[in-house]
């Protein structure tokens, strides 16, 4: 059950665009479509952004949007604004336990 | 609406205990699996188990099997997590969540309590 791996750090000015990577295996995120991402704020809990790889829940603006190849998922955000400014873990059910991995999270720097 | 709210953290020695609650509202909790987070102090987040709405399945993440027990009470739509054998790594905000049915992700979470382990 290791972590899934995410870039440490991804930065952009308001307006870009940016991706974020979510490197697994074959066990976990390229062998299944139950891959997540969450938001996560300065203490504060996490808010899910997108699930099933792509979609997005209710309420969540669609600048968010999530794509997979392989055993790479990816988290895109549009049109990048400061409230965007926050940490980001990818999670994706895994065949190992069953269980499910986190990624190792990436700090999303709004320049 | 939907609320979630962790209680039972705190200060506990090295191989000592501590049970974790979750009290939920504003929806169904027998309906739903449940599952408990953990984020390490200024680090990333770890899968720590899940159950079913029954309570008979339940799925661990090996750091933790053996030593922490999830269960649940559907007539007082509580969660728990019953921590043995605690250890220093073990310190972290523990955060319980709602299943977001058939996708495998968590689309409801508490504020978590933070439990630390020290002597």
């Amino acid at each position: 059950q290791s972590a899934l791996t995410q870039p440490a750090s991804v930065s952009g000015s308001p307006g870009q665009s940016i991706t974020i990577s979510c490197t697994g295996t074959s066990s976990d995120v390229g062998g299944y479509n139950y891959v997540s991402w969450y938001q996560q704020h300065p203490g504060k809990a996490p808010k899910l952004m997108i699930y099933d790889v792509t979609k997005r829940p209710s309420g969540v603006s669609n600048r968010f949007s999530g794509s997979k190849s392989g055993n790479t998922a990816s988290l895109t955000i549009s049109g990048l604004q400061a409230e965007d400014e926050a940490d980001y873990y990818c999670n994706s059910y895994s065949s190992s336990g069953p269980s499910y991995v986190f990624g190792t999270g990436t700090e999303v720097t709004v320049l | 609406e939907v609320q979630l709210v962790e209680s039972g953290g705190g200060l506990v020695q090295p191989g000592g205990s501590l049970r974790l609650s979750c009290a939920a509202s504003g929806f169904s909790f027998s309906s739903f699996w449940m599952t408990w987070v953990r984020q390490t102090p200024g680090k990333g987040l770890e899968w720590v188990g899940n159950i079913q709405q029954d309570g008979n399945a339940k799925y661990y993440a090996d750091s933790v099997k053996g030593r922490l027990t999830i269960s649940r009470d559907n007539a007082k739509s509580s969660l728990f997590l019953q921590m043995n054998s605690l250890r220093p790594e073990d310190t972290a905000v523990y955060f319980c969540a709602r299943d977001f049915i058939g996708t495998g992700s968590h689309d409801h979470w508490g504020q978590g309590t933070l439990v630390t382990v020290s002597s």
